[in-house]
């Protein structure tokens, strides 16, 4: 089956300072990056939707300037968290879509973001 | 975003009986439902999807069953397990690479 691996699963960081996280799909071609945050019992919230080579789109409310995201390969998209702050700290997650008609969309295993 | 109503927040049921979650939509061009299971600290994994042009998909344990008229599905669990407690997600996306849009999530709670 498809799989998304997500890097790290855990980082820690001072604020202040930038971190970033990869999302690699292993065996299929992701043309659609989507990059979700998940605070402690809530829903996933849609961030930004990404398509190789091109730029990011973002939803309402989200900075583009403190959240950068990369897609320069159908196998490689990242995040990056610029000069984070605590309330940055959150749970992150990726999901992939493919080509070739295949419908589906891929999860990564998310990353857990605390920024102290 | 259009929204996706799930209930209930939460679910408490005894081992072996059935667990029913419920989801509505509003945004009719919405074309696959599917159902996500997400334990504490992991990304949701995809349980069992659906396509409006059926009523019902059945896959072991698992049941979704959709009713396009009324904008609702809906999943079951069968012989629900302590391993099953977890939290659900419905979601819901139109054709195309187009995001999935989740609902509010339900934690269920399998107790013995």
């Amino acid at each position: 089956g498809a799989v998304v691996s997500q890097h790290p699963s855990r980082v820690i960081c001072k604020s202040g300072t930038s971190v970033k996280i990869e999302c690699r799909s292993l065996d299929f071609q992701a043309t659609t990056m989507f990059w979700y945050r998940q605070f402690p019992k809530q829903s996933l919230m849609l961030m930004a939707t990404s398509n190789e080579g091109s730029k990011a789109t973002y939803e309402q409310g989200v900075e583009k300037d403190k959240f950068l995201i990369n897609h320069a390969s159908l196998t490689l998209s990242t995040l990056t968290v610029t000069s984070a702050h605590p309330e940055d700290s959150s749970f992150y997650i990726c999901s992939a879509t493919g080509t070739g008609g295949r419908r589906g969309y891929t999860f990564g295993s998310g990353t857990r973001l605390t920024v102290v | 975003q259009q929204q996706v109503k799930q209930s209930p927040q939460s679910l408490i049921v005894q081992k072996g009986g059935i667990s029913i979650i419920n989801c509505a939509y509003e945004n009719t061009a919405f074309d696959y439902f599917p159902w996500y299971q997400q334990f504490p600290g992991k990304g949701p994994a995809l349980l069992i999807a659906i396509r409006p042009d059926v009523s019902e998909k059945k896959e072991g344990r698992f049941t979704i069953s959709f009713n396009k008229s009324a904008k609702q599905f809906s999943l079951h669990i069968m012989d629900s397990q302590p391993g099953d407690s977890a939290t659900y997600f419905c979601a819901a996306s139109a054709s195309g690479n187009t995001p999935l849009v989740f609902g509010k999530g339900t934690r269920l709670s399998v107790i013995a």
